[in-house]
């Protein structure tokens, strides 16, 4: 079974632009959830998705916003992007909440 | 708050020697508590997962303990391989809305 991919696993942007995230759970997975990962904050969970429908958001300003499709595949857009905002950006999916997570290798997002 | 502390920040020993990384946490009501192992660059992978009413569990080399009474976790490798060099992460689940709580990881070095 292929695992959780996400694309694209590597950008640069500047700031004030925004970014799309993808993420493709692996099959039969219906919940995804998305992480934000930097040296100092550690892991910190951005919102949760399950058919369709956003079930938990953490602690993130409007600018971070996500959506899951029909076919489970969810993305995530940031806005006016801020030099904070480099991180790595992971999606996680499981067959629904609260079961086991299975991570993919993230996005490398850099804002200059 | 639910919180969840990793000790030590930072561990480098040496090829073939053993090493318990620690894990205490305030979630409560507690679900269950996870292993994650993260490559440099890499999502994280799953080791382990402990419900409330387990002690022990094994993954190979990589053996979890978890006492609910004191709250607290550890992660005992066995006969360190340089591909044992990661970051280790304790993740806490609560008991209902099963939100995770992340450690920030322990960063272990493996040295020949």
């Amino acid at each position: 079974k292929a695992g959780v991919t996400q694309t694209p696993r590597y950008l640069i942007k500047t700031r004030g632009q925004q970014v799309t995230l993808s993420c493709s759970p692996i099959s039969g997975h219906r919940s995804v959830s998305w992480y934000q990962q930097t040296p100092g904050q550690g892991l910190q969970f951005l919102f949760e998705y399950f058919s369709e429908t956003q079930r938990n958001k953490g602690n993130f300003p409007g600018r971070f916003s996500g959506r899951q499709f029909s076919n489970s595949r969810s993305e995530m857009n940031v806005s006016t992007l801020e030099l904070g905002d480099s991180a790595l950006y992971l999606c996680a999916s499981s067959l629904r909440e609260g079961y086991e997570q299975y991570f993919g290798p993230g996005t490398r997002l850099t804002v200059t | 708050k639910n919180q969840v502390e990793q000790s030590p920040q930072s561990l480098i020993i040496l090829e073939g020697k053993n090493c318990t990384l620690q894990c205490n946490y305030t979630v409560s009501p507690f679900s269950n508590l996870r292993w994650y192992k993260q490559d440099t660059g890499r999502g994280p992978v799953s080791l382990t997962i402990m419900t409330f009413s387990e002690n022990t569990k094994s993954n190979g080399r990589y053996t979890a303990t978890l006492d609910a009474d004191t709250k607290q976790s550890s992660l005992h490798i066995t006969a360190s391989q340089l591909s044992d060099s990661a970051s280790y992460i304790c993740v806490v689940s609560a008991f209902g809305n099963e939100k995770l709580t992340f450690g920030t990881g322990t960063r272990l070095t493996i040295i020949p």
